[in-house]
């Protein structure tokens, strides 16, 4: 079974300071790791993913995320923020394969300060 | 193309009423989800579906059902409404498996008196 840990409810940050959303899992196996965003009153999308390959991954809007498995370890960062960045992240977790399930972090709240 | 659409967005239910969800998509994907979203849970997969004619139950299945008669449509059914389900209900729908991309829906807000 896997499971992710997204450590604290919100962050606030001023506009143009780093963002760095922290997300550990819990896998059995070498998970495929998620981060999806949900802007106010919508749908989640995706931001970015890691399969295999590459441990850094960069996603839209200028957000990446590195995988470390030493750390059990999936940060989404951005070097500046924006005030469009305001929302909602998930982070995800899922073992490979193809009738494997997304678990779901409880999501971290960005606010971004002017 | 309009992605994933729910209907509605909006439902108050008194309980013991029964209701359904309707999630449609036109983007051909075979894996269709309904989750539910609450705060500080994250979200839970209640059913899902591989294909046309198959459902699975997810993590939290127990008083909903689904169906999934047409490809692009994936519904959800609460039979007996209870103050407990009241939520975000987000449907979405992958192309060929769970770890593919999820498109989601933008949503309905369900309340139950």
């Amino acid at each position: 079974a896997q499971s992710v840990t997204q450590l604290g409810s919100h962050v606030s940050v001023s506009e143009g300071a780093l963002v760095l959303l922290r997300c550990n899992y819990s896998s059995s196996v070498p998970p495929y790791l998620f981060w999806y965003v949900q802007y106010p009153n919508q749908g989640l999308q995706l931001l970015l993913k890691y399969t295999t390959g590459a441990t850094l991954v960069k996603g839209i809007n200028g957000f990446e995320a590195e995988f470390k498995k030493s750390e059990t370890s999936f940060h989404l960062t951005k070097p500046s923020a924006h005030m469009s960045d305001a929302a909602e992240y998930f982070c995800a977790v899922s073992p490979p394969g193809a009738n494997s399930k997304l678990t779901f972090g409880k999501g971290i709240t960005l606010s971004v300060r002017p | 193309n309009a992605g994933v659409t729910q209907t509605p967005k909006f439902r108050v239910l008194k309980t013991g009423q029964s209701m359904t969800l309707l999630c449609a998509q036109d983007m051909n994907h075979e894996y269709m989800y309904w989750y539910r979203q609450d705060p500080g849970m994250g979200l839970r997969l209640i059913h899902y579906s591989v294909g046309e004619g198959t459902t699975a139950k997810g993590e939290v299945p127990d008083g909903y059902n689904v169906s999934r008669l047409k490809k692009q449509n994936f519904l959800l059914g609460l039979e007996s409404a209870a103050p407990s389900q009241t939520s975000v209900y987000f449907c979405a729908s992958s192309l060929w498996r769970s770890t593919d991309t999820q498109y989601f829906g933008p949503g309905t807000r369900l309340t139950v008196l």
